[in-house]
C-alpha cells in the first residue's frame, strides 16, 4: 500500500493567492482528517470526513478555508485568499472503521505564504 | 471534551539512558490511547496503541507504554535510547467519536 498521498509537498505562494492542497487516503479507509501543524499551536484538527461526508469542521479557522471530498479516494483543502499566518505544515490522515482507530498520516504539505 | 496533557516539553538525554514521557488525559469513559512519533522533517507514525486488555503495551523500536486507568495516564517508556530516537512524541486519545485529541508533544533530543 502506498500510504496516504499528499501533494504538493511544498507550496510557496503570495498573500492573496488561492492554495489547494490534495490528499489521497489509503484505499478502503472511510475516515479522512485534515490537520495543521505549527510551532505555536501544535497539531490542530481542521475537519474530518466519514464516507466522503464532512462530519466536524469546527476546527476550520475561518471562511477562507474550505474542504471537499468528492469521492472516496480524493480530498482537497483550499485556502482563498491565503495569508502569511496560514503558513504551516498541513497533514492529511486516514483511518478505517474496522475497530482499529489509529490514523495513518501523509507526508504533509509545507505551505509558506509570503 | 477530552484533553491530553504531556508533562515535558523538551527532554534531553544521552544514549543508553532510559526514557519516560508522561501523558495524562481527561475523559471518564472508554478511551483508546496512542503514541505517535514524528522524526525531524517527517510525518507522524504510530508507535503503539492501547484498546483493551493488558495495560502494558509494547510497540515498535523497543518502546512500551502503560495504561493506568486510575491515574488517567498512558506513559511511554524505553529502557535504553539511541541517537535515532531523537524526535517529537505525541500522545493521543480517542473517545466516543472518531477524532483523536493530541497532546502538545514532547521533543526528545538524544545526545551521542
Amino acid at each position: 500500500d502506498a500510504g496516504v498521498i499528499q501533494s504538493p509537498r511544498h507550496e510557496v505562494t503570495e498573500m492573496g493567492q488561492e492554495v489547494t492542497l490534495r490528499c489521497k487516503p489509503i484505499s478502503g479507509h472511510d475516515y479522512l482528517f485534515w490537520y495543521r501543524q505549527t510551532m505555536m499551536r501544535g497539531l490542530e484538527l481542521l475537519i474530518y470526513f466519514n464516507n466522503n461526508v464532512p462530519i466536524d469542521d469546527s476546527g476550520m479557522p475561518e471562511d477562507r478555508f474550505s474542504a471537499k471530498m468528492p469521492n472516496a479516494s480524493f480530498s482537497t483543502l483550499k485556502i482563498q485568499p491565503s495569508e502569511p499566518r496560514d503558513s504551516a505544515v498541513y497533514f492529511c490522515a486516514s483511518s478505517g472503521q474496522g475497530g482499529s482507530y489509529e490514523q495513518y498520516f501523509g507526508p504533509g504539505t509545507r505551505l509558506t505564504v509570503t | 471534551a477530552q484533553s491530553v496533557s504531556q508533562h515535558n516539553h523538551h527532554v534531553i538525554l544521552s544514549e543508553a539512558a532510559s526514557l519516560e514521557l508522561g501523558c495524562n488525559y481527561s475523559y471518564g469513559g472508554t478511551v483508546n490511547l496512542f503514541w505517535y512519533v514524528q522524526y525531524p522533517g517527517q510525518h507522524l507514525q504510530l508507535l503503539l496503541k492501547y484498546f483493551s486488555g493488558d495495560p502494558l503495551v509494547k510497540g515498535i523500536k523497543g518502546f512500551e507504554a502503560e495504561f493506568i486507568k486510575s491515574k488517567f495516564s498512558f506513559n511511554l517508556r524505553k529502557p535504553s535510547v539511541q541517537w535515532s530516537d531523537t524526535a517529537e512524541y505525541f500522545c493521543a486519545v480517542k473517545s466516543d467519536d472518531y477524532k483523536l485529541s493530541f497532546g502538545a508533544g514532547t521533543t526528545v533530543t538524544v545526545r551521542a
